[in-house]
């Protein structure tokens, strides 16, 4: 059974440093990978999505990287500001599991001070 | 407003209630997803519908729960006999039929339930 596990769970820096967010899922037989930003109280935010074919994706200041043959993914955020505080959510959507539902890891809740 | 909408955004009701909830999905997204969110957790998925065919449940979706989508656009969840466990985040997601390796979804602000 597909597990997605995100560390750390928590995470507080100062403006202006770039940071890493971890993710690692236990079965590397996926289609894709997400990251997703979401703020306390509302809904998810899609930022980027990786193919099982590609090895990085590119956003602005983000850009998420996938190894799938080690079951792991970062999302790196370049020159942090204190409007990137927030959880952001790794997924994954399997293959080899009955079903097209994304499994979610529990999410890293970050905090930028200024 | 092109977004996933959802309705109401919170619902505070008492043990034993019915409640239903309801999700706009964008406009030409044939795919709608319903997940479930407790506080620190990920979301976890309970049903998916393609068009107005109700195509995968999760075992989370006990015979309490029922979901439609009558004409293939607006969604419905509804709890029967609300538990406090059934006390969430409850999250609608739609997308394009674009294919397993790059479909994306787009979630809305979800409903907050709270059972007393």
């Amino acid at each position: 059974k597909q597990e997605v596990t995100q560390i750390p769970a928590a995470l507080s820096v100062p403006e202006g440093e770039n940071l890493v967010l971890n993710c690692s899922f236990t079965d590397s037989a996926i289609y894709n990978l997400q990251w997703f930003r979401q703020d306390p109280g509302k809904g998810l935010t899609s930022l980027l999505l990786i193919q099982s074919s590609q090895r990085e994706q590119t956003s602005g200041r983000l850009n998420a990287s996938l190894d799938k043959s080690s079951g792991r993914s970062t999302l790196y955020i370049a020159a942090s500001q204190p409007g990137d505080s927030a959880t952001y959510l790794c997924a994954v959507r399997p293959r080899n599991q009955a079903g097209t539902a994304l499994i979610f890891g529990k999410g890293t809740t970050l905090s930028v001070s200024s | 407003d092109t977004g996933v909408s959802q309705d109401p955004r919170h619902k505070i009701t008492k043990r034993g209630q019915n409640v239903t909830f309801r999700c706009d999905p964008i406009s030409e997204h044939n795919r709608l997803y319903w997940y479930r969110q407790t506080l620190g957790q990920g979301p976890e998925f309970l049903t998916y519908f393609q068009n107005e065919a109700q195509l995968e449940k999760s075992r989370l979706l006990s015979d309490r729960f029922s979901a439609e989508r009558p004409k293939g656009s607006f969604s419905t969840l509804e709890i029967q006999r609300t538990e406090q466990g059934d006390s969430a985040m409850y999250l609608c997601a739609s997308s394009s039929l674009g294919g397993s390796a790059n479909e994306k979804l787009f979630f809305g602000s979800g409903t907050q339930l709270s059972v007393l």
